[in-house]
């Protein structure tokens, strides 16, 4: 799998939007990219993925560059509850999607 | 709905014991299934993977090992631990086929394991 480059730690303040950029300058045209973020001392929580398009849900926005080799993660209206670690990964999704994390960027909402 | 169980929440052993940790999913078939460890201040790290029961793919050589012995259920076992072997375990699941869930992996509450 490739590998992402994400800045260690981000604050921001409550109610504004999170921009949570990612490198992955290696990814392969198979490759999706992927948004998780773990909320200390829980199990990792799934955001959003996409492939070449951006894609939105109910929780962020994923903005992915034209050439694919770096993406955004927006949470539209920062929340304290939104306060985790925030992992982009990229992956081949198949029979068993091996996602590999590495050390995500800490984001801390404040008032 | 899905849900995911991991026992125990937390461990403290002694060095050279044994340990067994418990997965198990309900509300799905045939799922993929996952072990992760997280050491303290670093980023998950996959350990096992199995696509079925008694299928087991290891990532990376360590001192534990993984069994299926039943479709929703996921077993991580080692016969003596290390200290190394200190971190927060996490059992994660994802559906298998053409189901929309196939990029989502599911992830257990963890286990915390101290070896002393």
């Amino acid at each position: 799998d490739a590998k992402t480059t994400q800045p260690p730690s981000m604050d921001c303040a409550e109610g504004r939007a999170a921009n949570l950029p990612c490198n992955h300058s290696t990814i392969s045209g198979n490759e999706y990219v992927y948004w998780y973020r773990q909320i200390h001392s829980q199990g990792p929580q799934y955001i959003i993925h996409g492939l070449k398009n951006n894609e939105t849900n109910e929780m962020a926005s994923l903005i992915i560059t034209e050439d694919r080799k770096s993406s955004t993660l927006i949470l539209p209206h920062a929340t304290l509850r939104d306060t985790a670690v925030y992992y982009c990964i990229v992956s081949v999704s198949g029979t068993a999607s091996k996602l590999t994390f590495g050390t995500g960027t800490r984001l801390q909402v404040t008032l | 709905s899905q849900t995911i169980h991991q026992w125990p929440a937390t461990l403290v052993q002694p060095v050279g014991s044994p340990l067994s940790l418990e997965c198990t999913v309900e509300g799905t078939s045939n799922p993929n299934l996952y072990w992760y460890r997280q050491a303290a201040g670093r980023g998950l790290q996959l350990l096992f993977y199995s696509v079925g029961i008694g299928q087991i793919s290891s990532e990376v050589p360590q001192n534990l090992s993984a069994s299926r012995p039943q479709d929703r259920q996921f077993i991580l076992s080692s016969k003596k631990l290390l200290l190394s072997d200190s971190g927060f375990y996490l059992c994660a699941w994802s559906a298998t086929g053409l189901a929309g869930l196939l990029h989502e992996q599911f992830f257990g509450p963890g286990t915390r394991l101290t070896v002393l």
